[in-house]
């Protein structure tokens, strides 16, 4: 069974520095997408970046950027000039590519905390 | 992007009575809705998957008769909690996806602002 692992449950970043919020993940697919959502206190989830496994250059949206690395499973985001608004409980998921509609499995989450 | 909706967003109800919540996709249409449950700080749960046109395909654990899930059109799948007890307050969120959708809208799903359910 596929599993994702978040690991820090709650991080904090001043306004404008940089932050990484970790993420693993298990699974015997090769062929794989990963996503950040984010969760903000209106719960309405955002789709943050996207990143097909069989790419190998990392994802990038604005501030948001990953650093995925598939042999170590391993799938983090970095915020750049973190932001107010980007205060959220943010949510690693992983969908293996069926050609079909297939689940998403989730993290427990990371709130991140922005202060000024 | 795509744009789901979901009604209400929120509702009180007694205990033994039934509510029913509607998951729309706006602009784009959805062979696939999938229906979550998320507890107060923690993760969201699949509670089941829904095909247009099919039965529901619910994950283990999920009463499959408590939970009616009917997706009978492109754009609209319903989840209807039946003689819902306190035990079935909590925020009920679903997303859409389709497939066979061109670009990159074809493997992400995308959520509706979810539905607050409070039985007292």
């Amino acid at each position: 069974a596929q599993t994702v692992t978040q690991s820090q449950p709650e991080m904090s970043v001043q306004e404008a520095e940089t932050v990484t919020l970790s993420c693993t993940y298990d699974t015997s697919e090769s062929d794989y997408y990963l996503f950040w959502y984010k969760q903000p206190p209106s719960r309405q989830m955002i789709l943050v970046i996207r990143q097909e496994a069989y790419k190998q250059q990392n994802a990038t949206e604005n501030r948001f950027s990953v650093n995925f690395q598939k042999a170590a499973k391993s799938f983090s985001l970095k915020i750049s000039d973190s932001q107010l608004g980007d205060a959220a409980m943010y949510f690693c998921a992983y969908r293996v590519n069926t050609g079909t509609a297939s689940k998403l499995t989730f993290g427990t989450g990371t709130r991140l905390q922005v202060t000024l | 992007g795509a744009v789901v909706s979901q009604h209400p967003s929120w509702v009180i109800c007694k205990s033994g009575t039934s509510v029913k919540i509607e998951c729309r996709s706006l602009d784009f249409q959805a062979t696939t809705m999938f229906w979550y449950r998320q507890f107060p700080k923690q993760s969201l749960m699949l509670m089941a998957t829904s095909n247009e046109g099919s039965k529901a395909t619910y994950e283990q654990g999920v009463e499959k008769d408590k939970f009616l899930i009917n997706h009978a059109s492109l754009t609209l799948s319903t989840l209807t909690v039946t003689s819902a007890h306190p035990e079935d307050s909590s925020f009920y969120i679903c997303s859409a996806q389709n497939p066979r959708l061109a670009s990159i809208l074809q493997e992400t799903q995308y959520f509706g602002p979810g539905t607050r359910l409070l039985v007292l």
